[in-house]
């Protein structure tokens, strides 16, 4: 089993639409971290979260520690918004990322 | 542009050869992460330097070595190379071990 994994692993939307991705983990965590990967490959950190809610631009990430779980907000999604969403955790004492599969989005005009 | 780099951008080798991935951190930034990316495993930590020393491991195979100079810049290298090399290869920097990361534009290897 994943100890990190995303729902969904795929989501189409129509442009001005409000979009969820989940994140939940299995093991303790010291944060929670939400990149962005565009199709060219390069990788965009989002945010970085050990509790509660960070906001940016139209980006909002959640996370609960009692529950494990983080979600990422895209409020009046648009084209551009269309990449690959990565959650990733520090477990524990440890520095490196431990990486979900990634939520693929497309944003339709 | 996060402020890492990393050179070169694309690497086409063959089986057994050996290469040599670069990676400058951002300005400040004492740590130095490496990560693969594959199409079967995803994202994946390798290894992590802090000030010119090893700080952790993660999976990281014996055939692959890395190091930080005393100008901060690492190298990953990668030796006796298999089909199943083929990657993109990130590099990334934090000011310390438990800050917010930022990942250069990665290269692309290719073992044919």
């Amino acid at each position: 089993k994943n100890e990190v994994e995303q729902s969904p692993q795929n989501l189409t939307a129509q442009e001005g639409e409000f979009i969820t991705i989940n994140c939940s983990y299995s093991v303790g965590i010291s944060a929670l971290h939400w990149l962005q990967q565009h199709p060219g490959g390069g990788i965009v950190s989002l945010f970085m979260l050990s509790s509660g809610k960070k906001k940016h631009g139209r980006l909002i990430a959640t996370i609960n520690i009692q529950e494990k779980h983080s979600s990422l907000h895209i409020t009046a999604s648009h084209p551009r918004d269309s990449a690959v969403y990565i959650c990733a955790v520090r477990i524990g004492g440890a520095d490196g990322l431990t990486f979900g599969k990634g939520t693929h989005l497309i944003i339709q005009p | 542009d996060s402020g890492v780099t990393q050179t070169p951008k694309h690497l086409i080798t063959a089986t057994g050869q050996r290469v040599t991935l670069r990676c400058s951190p951002r300005s400040g930034d004492l740590s130095v992460y490496w990560y693969q990316q594959s199409l079967d495993q995803g994202l994946q930590f390798l290894i992590q330097y802090y000030n010119g020393e090893e700080r952790a491991k993660g999976n990281i195979l014996e055939r692959f070595s890395a190091q930080q100079f005393p100008d901060l810049h690492s190298e990953l290298n990668l030796s006796s190379l298999e089909l199943g090399d083929s990657a993109l290869y990130f590099c990334a920097s934090s000011v310390g071990g438990r800050s917010e990361q930022f990942f250069g534009p990665g290269t692309r290897l290719t073992v044919l």
